[in-house]
């Protein structure tokens, strides 16, 4: 079974300050890996996906996040928080052949001026 | 594309009264896939659908819960009696394939379903 442990419930951070949200994962084989963005009242959208190509993927709005097999994680980082990335943060993951994921608790990031 | 459809976008309704909630996926999209997300619990599978045909539905909660995709661009999700646990953001997303676990999946804006 697959799942899926967001470290921190809220993370806040200064506006230009750097963004580390971090994920582990739990897996019996290599699983493909993905960071979904939630603003308020809104659906989730995909923000960057690992899917067994290279190591460290860059998404929108200037995300990224780096698969790190030996340690299980696949942390999400920005170099510097706007108040625009004000939202919920969902690490889920999939396992090869199929289509279901399996989301983190989420984690809420708070931008502060 | 417009993007997944759902509606209503908000239903307040009282226990024990039938819920209907609605999905247009994407069109030529062939899995379908409906979620909850609850504070307590976070974001939970229900049932998902590949070209039209339950695949897994054991995430449903109870047999008060049903689901139908009587075509490709159309699902509806059902509780019937709806208690106020029920009470929640329900999600519909589609992808484009069935089976490839690195589809990104596009979700709707959701139906915030109160049950008083």
């Amino acid at each position: 079974a697959q799942s899926v442990t967001q470290l921190g419930s809220h993370v806040s951070v200064s506006e230009g300050a750097l963004v580390l949200l971090r994920c582990n994962y739990s897996s019996s084989v290599p699983p493909y890996l993905f960071w979904y963005v939630q603003y308020p009242n809104q659906g989730l959208q995909l923000l960057l996906k690992y899917t067994s190509a290279a190591t460290l993927v860059k998404g929108i709005n200037g995300f990224e996040a780096e698969f790190k097999k030996s340690e299980t994680s696949f942390h999400l980082t920005k170099p510097s928080a706007h108040m625009s990335d004000a939202a919920e943060y969902f690490c889920a993951v999939s396992p090869p052949g199929y289509s279901t994921l399996t989301f983190g608790k989420g984690t809420m990031l708070l931008v502060s001026p | 594309d417009a993007g997944v459809i759902q509606s209503p976008r908000h239903e307040v309704t009282e226990m024990g009264q039938e819920v209907t909630l609605r999905c247009k996926p994407i069109s030529g999209h062939n899995s379908l896939f409906w979620y909850r997300q609850t504070m307590m619990r976070g974001l939970e599978l229900l049932i998902y659908f590949n070209n039209n045909v339950p695949i897994d539905d054991s995430g449903m909660p109870e047999d008060r819960f049903s689901a139908k995709m009587p075509n490709a661009s159309f699902s509806t999700l059902k509780i019937q009696p709806s208690e106020p646990r029920d009470s929640a953001v329900y999600f519909c997303a589609s992808s484009p394939s069935v089976g490839r676990g690195t589809d990104t999946q596009y979700f709707g804006p959701g139906t915030r379903l109160t049950v008083l």
